[in-house]
C-alpha cells in the first residue's frame, strides 16, 4: 500500500530552527508537496520537490532524496504566526496525490 | 486569497436534510477536486473533475453526490448523512496539462456537523 509517515505533533521556540521529516512509499513518484495549514483554515502550498536537492524559500526550506523516500521542511528564525499543521504529500505514478495526516507545529515564546 | 471560496462555511444538518455545499474557483483552472479531512487523518480525496468530465471517484457513498457544471464550479450535493460524515469538506482546483507542477489550490472548506 502506499503510504506518508511524519510526525504528530512537534514543538520549539520563536526564533529557533525546525525540521519536519516526511518518508514515504508510494507506486511511482512524479513529485513532492508541502502545504501548510492554519486552524480552521485553507492548505496553502509552500514547496514542491521533484528533483533530488535542497529547494529554499525565504526562512522556508524543503529537501528531498528519492532513493531514500524522505523529504523534510526546515522553518528557520520561527515566528508564532508558524505554528501551524505541514502537511506532506507526494503524486504517484497515477498523478495521484496521496497525503501524510499532517504535523502539528506548535511554537512557544 | 488563494483565488477558491466555498460556502457555506459552516453546516449543522439533521441525518434525513438535504443539503449542498458550493466551490468556485477565479484561478482559471480547469480540475476541480473534494476533499474530506477528518482530525488527524489525512486528506481523503472524494471526487475529481478534468474538464468538467468526473475522472475519479473514490468509493465514496452515494449519499454524497457532486455535480460540475462549468470548469468554475463545483458542488457537493448532501442527502440522509451519517455522523460519522461530520468532517471538513474541502474544494482544490490545479491547472493540469501545464507542464509545471501542477499545484493545488484550496478553498477554506466547508465545517460539516451531522447530528
Amino acid at each position: 500500500g502506499q503510504n506518508i509517515d511524519q510526525p504528530t505533533e512537534m514543538t520549539a521556540t520563536e526564533g529557533a530552527i525546525v525540521q519536519i521529516n516526511c518518508t514515504y512509499q508510494t507506486s511511482g513518484f512524479n513529485g513532492l508537496f508541502w502545504y501548510q495549514q492554519h486552524a480552521g483554515e485553507a492548505p496553502t502550498f509552500l514547496s514542491y520537490n521533484v528533483l533530488d536537492g535542497l529547494e529554499e524559500k525565504g526562512r522556508f526550506s524543503s529537501f528531498l532524496s528519492r532513493s531514500k523516500g524522505y523529504s523534510y521542511l526546515l522553518l528557520k528564525e520561527l515566528q508564532m504566526k508558524d505554528s501551524a499543521s505541514y502537511l506532506c504529500a507526494v503524486r504517484d505514478s497515477n498523478y495521484q496525490l496521496i497525503w501524510g495526516a499532517g504535523t502539528k507545529l506548535i511554537i512557544k515564546p | 486569497e488563494t483565488g477558491v471560496t466555498q460556502t457555506p462555511r459552516h453546516l449543522v444538518m439533521g441525518m434525513t436534510n438535504k443539503k449542498s455545499l458550493k466551490c468556485e474557483q477565479h484561478l482559471g483552472h480547469n480540475a476541480m477536486y473534494w476533499y474530506k479531512q477528518s482530525a488527524k487523518k489525512p486528506l481523503e480525496l472524494m471526487f475529481v473533475y478534468s474538464l468538467e468530465e468526473r475522472v475519479e471517484n473514490n468509493s465514496v457513498p452515494s449519499r454524497f453526490s457532486p455535480e460540475c457544471p462549468n470548469s468554475s464550479h463545483l458542488f457537493l450535493h448532501l442527502h440522509t448523512l451519517q455522523p460519522e460524515d461530520s468532517a471538513l469538506y474541502l474544494c482544490a482546483s490545479s491547472l493540469e496539462g501545464s507542464g509545471t507542477q501542477e499545484t493545488q489550490y484550496f478553498g477554506p472548506g466547508t465545517r460539516l456537523l451531522v447530528l
